[in-house]
């Protein structure tokens, strides 16, 4: 089955810095691959995603890169702000149909103000 | 983005007793939902595959007698933990499948077992 790793676990940047995050993925079936911002206490919140079709995605101040070939894909926010401080989630599936995702381990991001 | 509503957000009971949470998407219809199970600083558990107007399956070492769910429409799925107890305290967090197959979270519910 899928395995997905996320790396790192903890991650800490000044304000305005840009932060990544990196996931591997094992299954060359998947996908789709989301990504979840979770607050304190709250249910992960979808701000992301990317399909296999596509290399790159951007939203705003938030990116995503996907590489097929070395199935690994990455999260990128610039100009980080303190409200972008959270747990993020990178996930795996395959679209079609009822398909479970598969999580990451997930990676605390603190930003200083 | 799709709006999944899940209640209570916390609850708290006695051992022994029945624990009913509920997960409904609002705007959308979903033949299917998730449910999971977090523990404390770690990433998201799934313990079952709710399908509407069918029975529920369940991920590997999910109790199902433990876990029941309902999914007796299109817009609601309904976990209850059956007579818990205190290492079933855990924030529970449900998902619901949209057509092409994106997953929106409820907010998650607290249970604390004493």
């Amino acid at each position: 089955g899928e395995n997905v790793e996320q790396h790192p676990s903890t991650l800490s940047v000044q304000e305005g810095d840009s932060a990544v995050i990196k996931c591997t993925y094992s299954d060359s079936a998947s996908n789709y691959f989301p990504w979840y911002k979770q607050e304190l206490g709250k249910g992960p919140q979808l701000i992301i995603d990317i399909r296999s079709n596509v290399g790159e995605k951007k939203d705003q101040r938030i990116a995503v890169t996907l590489n097929k070939t070395a199935k690994h894909f990455s999260l990128h926010i610039t100009e980080t702000q303190p409200e972008d401080s959270a747990v993020y989630f990178c996930a795996a599936s395959i679209i079609q149909g009822a398909q479970k995702l598969v999580f990451g381990q997930g990676t605390r991001l603190t930003i200083n103000p | 983005g799709a709006v999944v509503s899940q209640h209570p957000s916390w609850v708290i009971c006695k051992s022994g007793t029945s624990v009913k949470i509920e997960c409904r998407s609002l705007d959308f219809q979903a033949t299917t939902m998730f449910w999971y199970r977090q523990f404390p600083k770690q990433s998201l558990m799934l313990m079952a595959t709710s399908n509407e107007g069918s029975k529920a399956t369940y991920e590997q070492g999910v109790e199902k007698d433990k876990f029941l769910i309902n999914h007796a429409s299109l817009t609601l799925s309904t976990l209850t933990v059956t007579s818990a107890h205190p290492e079933d305290s855990s924030f529970y967090i449900c998902s619901a499948q949209t057509s092409p197959g994106i997953q929106y979270f409820g907010a998650g519910t607290r249970l604390s077992v004493l």
